[in-house]
């Protein structure tokens, strides 16, 4: 069965400072990846997604996220914060059953202070 | 762009009634899911549709039922509202059922059973 791990429920980080959201996923099948945001309020939003190709992938907001295969992770990494980054972040994976099925993992709740 | 609208963004429901969420989407997609987002939980998939009268389970389909009688609208309605359903949904549609669709998610609808 497929599944995904975010490491750390809650990460805080200075403004200019990097942001690492991690998140780990088991798949027996080559798996594609994706990063969603949600903003206070809102529903989600599609940050990035890895299909196939370039492992290093780069997303909306300055976001990119980079597939490891050897370590099944897919971690979210911004070299500077802003404060409109806070936010709760999101890493799925589609499903080996077909229709698209989504499995998420639990969301990391990032907060930038000034 | 994608616009998916759900009928209400708070609802306030008593113990035993029926209650009926609605989300309608404006692109043509194929597919479109119901999932229930809880603290700690990260969002978990109740049902989908992949066409017209077409409906499958997702992970946590007890006390819920789906109706899918045109391609734009997809309704979610709760038998006979528990206080355990007390969470926040969210309606998202994809334009097919290939694994690296991107998913477009509504605003939510924070449901509280009293």
């Amino acid at each position: 069965a497929q599944s995904v791990t975010q490491l750390g429920s809650h990460v805080s980080v200075s403004e200019g400072a990097l942001v690492l959201l991690r998140c780990n996923y088991s798949s027996s099948v080559p798996p594609y990846l994706f990063w969603y945001v949600q903003y206070p309020n809102q529903g989600l939003q599609l940050l990035l997604k890895y299909t196939t190709g370039a492992t290093l992938v780069k997303g909306i907001n300055g976001f990119e996220a980079e597939f490891k295969k050897s370590e099944t992770s897919f971690h979210l990494t911004k070299p500077s914060a802003h404060m409109s980054d806070a936010a709760e972040y999101f890493c799925a994976v589609s499903g080996s059953g077909g229709y698209n099925k989504l499995i998420f993992g639990a969301g990391t709740r990032l907060a930038v202070h000034p | 762009d994608v616009k998916v609208t759900q009928s209400s963004r708070y609802l306030v429901k008593r113990t035993g009634e029926k209650v009926f969420l609605e989300c309608v989407q404006d692109m043509d997609h194929e597919n479109m899911f119901w999932y229930r987002q809880d603290p700690g939980l990260g969002l978990r998939l109740i049902y989908f549709s992949y066409d017209v009268k077409m409906k499958e389970k997702g992970d946590i389909p007890e006390g819920y039922s789906v109706s899918r009688e045109k391609k734009e609208r997809f309704s979610l309605i709760l038998e006979s509202a528990s206080t355990n359903q007390t969470s926040m949904y969210l309606c998202a549609s994809s334009p097919t059922g290939m694994g690296t669709d991107t998913q477009y998610f509504g605003p939510g609808t924070r449901l509280t059973v009293l």
